[in-house]
């Protein structure tokens, strides 16, 4: 069984661009995750959906959004990037909603110069 | 203020000893206290997942434990390899949502021959 599969790996983006990320879950999870990973401040949880609704939500402003579609698979954007977004970009999913284990993706490296 | 507070920082040991790494927490009431491993530009890996009824989870070279009194957990590794070098990561879940992680900063391991 394929795991979480996370594209592109490298971006290198100029302040201002947006940027889309994507993630395709385990074959079968139907919740996925996003979280940002910066060296200073670790990880830091972006976004979760469940059958293509969001439930839950971090701490990070607008700019960031994402989706879920019917297929579990999901996307997120930022948009009017910043240089303080470069980060890894990582991406998890699970079966369900309890306390499941969560398979994270190899991530996203994300570059704003 | 972190929720989850992981120590040391930094750990070097040489290969073939065991080291025990720590969490202390406070989330509460907690639903969960997970365990993950992240190899250098790697998604993390769960190693495991203890509830808040649960003292103790082995997987193979890898033992948690967890005190809900005094809200730490702790993670020891025998017989270090090479492969251990990583950084272990703590996740609590508070019960209001079982997907709701909070992260530690993470204890960077590194294992010398």
């Amino acid at each position: 069984k394929a795991g979480v599969t996370q594209t592109p790996r490298y971006l290198i983006k100029t302040r201002g661009q947006q940027v889309t990320l994507s993630c395709s879950p385990i074959s079968g999870h139907r919740s996925v995750s996003w979280y940002q990973q910066t060296p200073g401040q670790g990880l830091q949880f972006l976004f979760e959906y469940f059958s293509e609704t969001q439930r839950n939500k971090g701490n990070f402003p607008g700019r960031f959004s994402g989706r879920q579609f019917s297929n579990s698979r999901s996307e997120m954007n930022v948009s009017t990037l910043e240089l303080g977004d470069s980060a890894l970009y990582l991406c998890a999913s699970s079966q369900g909603q309890g306390a499941s284990i969560w398979f994270f993706g190899q991530g996203t490296r994300l570059t704003v110069v | 203020k972190n929720q989850v507070e992981q120590s040391p920082q930094s750990l070097i040991i040489l290969e073939g000893k065991n080291c025990t790494l720590q969490c202390n927490y406070t989330v509460s009431p907690f639903s969960n206290l997970r365990w993950y491993k992240q190899d250098t530009g790697r998604g993390p890996v769960s190693l495991t997942i203890m509830t808040f009824s649960e003292n103790t989870k082995s997987n193979g070279r890898y033992t948690a434990t967890l005190d809900a009194d005094t809200k730490q957990s702790s993670l020891h590794i025998t017989a270090s390899q090479l492969s251990d070098s990583a950084s272990y990561i703590c996740v609590v879940s508070p019960m209001t949502n079982n997907n709701d992680m909070r992260f530690g900063a993470g204890t960077r391991l590194t294992v010398k021959p």
